[in-house]
């Protein structure tokens, strides 16, 4: 295994609500990004995060936001909650610089919006 | 931004076989090339990844070929065993000199015993 972990494993929401996701990234790791694979596709970046700011975005609104903190771990924040919302969500931990950009991914968090 | 085109979406194939996923990508200055396997309810795992300085690498039965002039890629799994069964993605950056990604739909390969 990785060592990037994510919680909760498993969430269950309703439209409307906000969540919030946490990753912790391996060990030297300075970077998080964090995908949205939706069921049967791949996944989707929706936006990283290197030295406690967000270092690029895809297309995603703004409902969906994040933080990373000193450790280098991070959240991912989601306002009013949609069906489509519902995913697994992922971090990725690299280590920015030194040709060592290869992504770790954790277990994810199941995400469910009724 | 990048585009990765993925085929085929599945792939059946004899166990002792081999078995090819290809992949092609829009930035002709792409620079890195990973690819990920993803078994049922588990997190995408890295198996083999390719710089653009090299054409080719491998790694026991799994290697990865690059066309760079052709842009695109492939994954070339050897003597296919049940275990291989998963779904795999290729991947591209988003921009040259960058890391983050662009996913290809996947593919998922069953290794029939």
């Amino acid at each position: 295994e990785t060592g990037v972990t994510q919680s909760p494993t498993h969430l269950i929401k309703t439209r409307g609500q906000q969540v919030t996701l946490r990753c912790s990234s391996q060990s030297g790791h300075n970077t998080v990004s964090w995908y949205q694979q939706a069921l049967g596709q791949g996944p989707q970046f929706i936006f990283q995060y290197y030295r406690e700011e967000e270092n690029g975005r895809g297309n995603f609104p703004p409902r969906f936001s994040g933080l990373q903190f000193p450790n280098y771990s991070s959240e991912l924040n989601v306002n009013a909650l949609e069906l489509d919302d519902s995913a697994l969500y992922l971090c990725a931990s690299s280590q920015t610089g030194q040709g060592r950009e290869t992504q770790y991914f954790g277990p994810g968090t199941r995400l469910l919006v009724l | 931004g990048e585009n990765v085109e993925q085929h085929p979406s599945t792939l059946s194939v004899q166990e002792g076989d081999s078995a090819v996923i290809k992949c092609t990508y829009s930035d002709s200055a792409s620079n890195y090339f990973p690819w990920y396997k993803q078994e049922l309810g588990k997190r995408p795992q890295l198996i083999i990844d390719i710089r653009s300085n090299v054409g080719e690498k491998k790694d026991q039965r799994i290697a990865v070929t690059l066309n760079k002039t052709a842009k695109h890629f492939s994954l070339h799994i050897t003597e296919t065993q049940p275990e291989d069964s998963a779904v795999y993605f290729c991947a591209a950056p988003q921009r040259s000199n960058d890391y983050k990604l662009s996913f290809g739909a996947g593919t998922t390969v069953t290794v029939r015993a």
